[in-house]
């Protein structure tokens, strides 16, 4: 039972490459979410889905893309990376039975320069 | 406009004495209240809840007051250890599960 993990732990992108952060739950969650963590703030809501197939755009959305295609998957896309989206970026995930607790991943360390 | 706060980015306690860390919020409809903990390098990790219709929850050393009607949380660590040195966030939610999250205060055991 590995919980919530995250591919990859680091990453170095020059602005304007894109790539994908995926994310996996083997907890049979319902809700995932993506957050960006920066220093001196609490997490932002990047995207979250409420279900396979669903997505919805958080606090911070702009300059992301996100899909849900299975359940236990949730990927992040920058399709053009900015030096404004160097960050930590966290998933979670939560379902009913949950009361509200939100579990998460270790985390991607991404710098775009 | 900030839901949650955390207005000390840092605290420093002595080993084996009392933590008290802080959480003030602003929207009336929230109704769950979470503390997290945080260590460097990991991502965070629940740590004890408290629904609205409650003003105390305990577990272990660690217990949350809830005072509704100034809209503030704490969390008390009893007696401080130093593996609680951490960065502790108190998040909220208004039963749609999404959750709002402080900035975070940084907590330093002094042994």
């Amino acid at each position: 039972n590995a919980g919530v993990t995250q591919t990859p732990k680091f990453r170095v992108l020059k602005t304007g490459q894109s790539m994908t952060l995926l994310c996996a739950q083997d907890m049979n969650h319902e809700y995932m979410y993506w957050y960006r963590q920066d220093p001196g703030m609490g997490l932002r809501l990047i995207h979250y889905s409420v279900g396979e197939g669903t997505t919805a755009k958080g606090e911070v959305p702009d300059g992301y893309n996100v899909s849900r295609l299975k359940k236990q998957n949730f990927l992040l896309g920058l399709e053009s990376a900015a030096p404004s989206q160097t960050s930590v970026y966290f998933c979670a995930s939560t379902g009913p039975a949950s009361s509200y607790e939100q579990y998460f991943g270790p985390g991607t360390r991404l710098t775009v320069t | 406009d900030q839901q949650v706060k955390q207005n000390s980015p840092s605290l420093s306690v002595q080993e084996g004495r009392i933590s008290i860390l802080n959480c003030d919020y602003t929207n009336s409809m929230f109704d769950y209240f979470l503390w997290y903990k945080k260590y460097p390098a990991e991502g965070p990790t629940f740590l004890i809840s408290i629904s609205s219709i409650k003003d105390k929850n305990e577990d272990g050393r660690f217990t949350v007051f809830l005072n509704k009607s100034a809209k503030h949380l704490s969390l008390h660590i009893v007696p401080s250890q130093p593996g609680d040195s951490a960065v502790y966030f108190c998040a909220a939610s208004n039963s749609n599960y999404q959750l709002i999250w402080g900035a975070g205060t940084k907590l330093i055991i002094k042994p």
